[in-house]
């Protein structure tokens, strides 16, 4: 199975900057998940894209898809010091009629207030 | 509260010990998942149960093994570890089949020290 990589491994920023997260992966997609986790936490769905799709926003997230580069990128806009945390992009891979997301290694973002 | 609960959250054990980790979830999912976290490496898929059934099994040493006696319940056996399967044990479930997303929903993890 596939998994996705992220990049960069990590990024620090300014509260209030923008944040910008890619993830590149290998082969065709039904679909690609951004999740999120705290440290030392459980992972948290953020969104999904299907590979139909170019575009998807939500609150201050806006994902980007391109199935002729293999890529997408997840954007955080007006970032805030809660949003530092590690961010995950999974492609799925289909296993007995289903699909099972595959995840990278991750970006860590740290937010500076 | 994500519906999926795993006991111990944290979990000291010797490399002679067998102890177990529970995930339990409260969301009507027909799968779930166990996925070990460890530092600097990706997630790593370790089983899946899809309605109580064994569908994946990623080359995971026999030390672990998996129990799922019902579709809200999945357990992971422990026995002879070695210090490298310290890690961060991640339990999911979802809702299988052709017509879903596949969206994972995590418990917060039994965090494993093997000494």
């Amino acid at each position: 199975s596939q998994q996705g990589e992220e990049d960069p491994q990590a990024l620090s920023i300014q509260e209030g900057e923008n944040a910008t997260m890619n993830c590149s992966y290998k082969t065709s997609i039904n679909n690609l998940q951004w999740y999120r986790q705290n440290s030392g936490r459980g992972l948290v769905h953020l969104i999904l894209i299907r590979s139909n799709e170019r575009e998807k926003h939500s609150g201050r997230l806006r994902v980007t898809l391109d199935t002729s580069k293999k890529s997408s990128s997840l954007l955080i806009t007006a970032s805030r010091a809660a949003d530092t945390a590690s961010y995950f992009c999974a492609t799925d891979s289909p296993s007995g009629g289903s699909y099972i997301p595959t995840f990278g290694r991750g970006t860590s973002l740290i937010v500076h207030p | 509260e994500t519906g999926v609960t795993q006991t111990p959250r944290h979990l000291v054990m010797g490399m002679t010990n067998k102890k177990s980790l529970k995930c339990e979830q409260h969301l009507g999912h027909n799968a779930m998942y166990w996925y070990k976290q460890s530092a600097k490496k990706p997630l790593e898929l370790m089983f899946v149960y899809n309605f109580k059934e064994q569908t994946e099994n990623n080359s995971v040493p026999s030390r672990f093994s998996p129990e799922c006696p019902n579709s809200s319940h999945l357990f992971l056996h422990l026995h002879t570890l070695q210090p490298e399967d310290s890690a961060l044990y991640l339990c999911a479930s979802s809702q299988a089949g052709a017509e879903n997303t596949g969206e994972l929903f995590f418990g917060e993890g039994s965090r494993l020290t093997v000494l």
